[in-house]
């Protein structure tokens, strides 16, 4: 059964700070990881998409890498601000149940201004 | 693109009734997913629909049910509701029913059973 953490639970920085999230998973036969952001009450806005063939992927601020053999994926977000605040959740599709998504509880993150 | 859209925004029911959430997926998409989240918690899978069919089920009770229609929408039903099924209900859309492709949410529909 694939099993996804996300390290830390939470997470505070001050404005323009570097910072990375961590997702390890269980189960390394996995087809894909992505990486979404939650604002509070909302939906799911996908930041990333890593297929399992894929060492990393970038966009704007964001780079998301993923080592499949160790089971561990990072989100780094550089030059951090106010409106990156958000909770942001990990999660595995994996390849032998390469239907549903398994998702991580999510790391909470607060830029402070 | 209106991406994925969920119907309604917001519920409020009474034990023991039923509920209906509805989910229109992002234009190309064939498949659609339903989650269920509780407060604090990651998503939880309930159930896939592809090809008007139900093609893979999570940990949850034959209470939920799910129908998809030709256009590629689809139902959520609760049945016989419980204080527990309150949570945020999810539904995502990917594409042409491959393994690989991106998951794309609605906004989820706030359900609070009282």
């Amino acid at each position: 059964k694939q099993e996804v953490t996300q390290i830390p639970a939470a997470l505070s920085v001050p404005e323009g700070e570097n910072l990375v999230l961590n997702c390890s998973f269980t189960d390394s036969a996995i087809y894909n990881l992505q990486w979404f952001r939650q604002d509070p009450g909302k939906g799911l806005t996908s930041l990333l998409l890593i297929q399992s063939s894929q060492r990393e992927q970038t966009s704007g601020r964001l780079n998301a890498s993923l080592d499949k053999s160790s089971g561990r994926s990072t989100l780094y977000i550089a030059a951090s601000q106010p409106g990156d605040s958000a909770t942001y959740l990990c999660a595995v599709k994996s390849g032998g149940s390469n239907y549903k998504l398994t998702f991580g509880k999510g790391t909470l993150l607060t830029v402070n201004p | 693109d209106a991406g994925v859209t969920q119907s309604p925004t917001h519920l409020i029911k009474t034990r023991g009734q039923q509920v209906t959430l509805r989910c229109s997926p992002k234009s190309g998409h064939d498949t659609v997913s339903w989650y269920q989240q509780a407060l604090g918690q990651g998503p939880q899978f309930i159930f896939q629909y592809y090809e008007e069919e139900e093609r893979q089920r999570g940990n949850f009770p034959d209470r939920f049910s799910g129908h998809q229609f030709p256009n590629y929408s689809s139902e959520l039903n609760v049945n016989a509701l419980l204080l527990g099924d309150s949570a945020l209900y999810l539904c995502a859309s990917s594409g042409r029913g491959r393994g690989g492709t991106e998951a794309f949410f609605g906004q989820g529909t706030r359900l609070t059973v009282v």
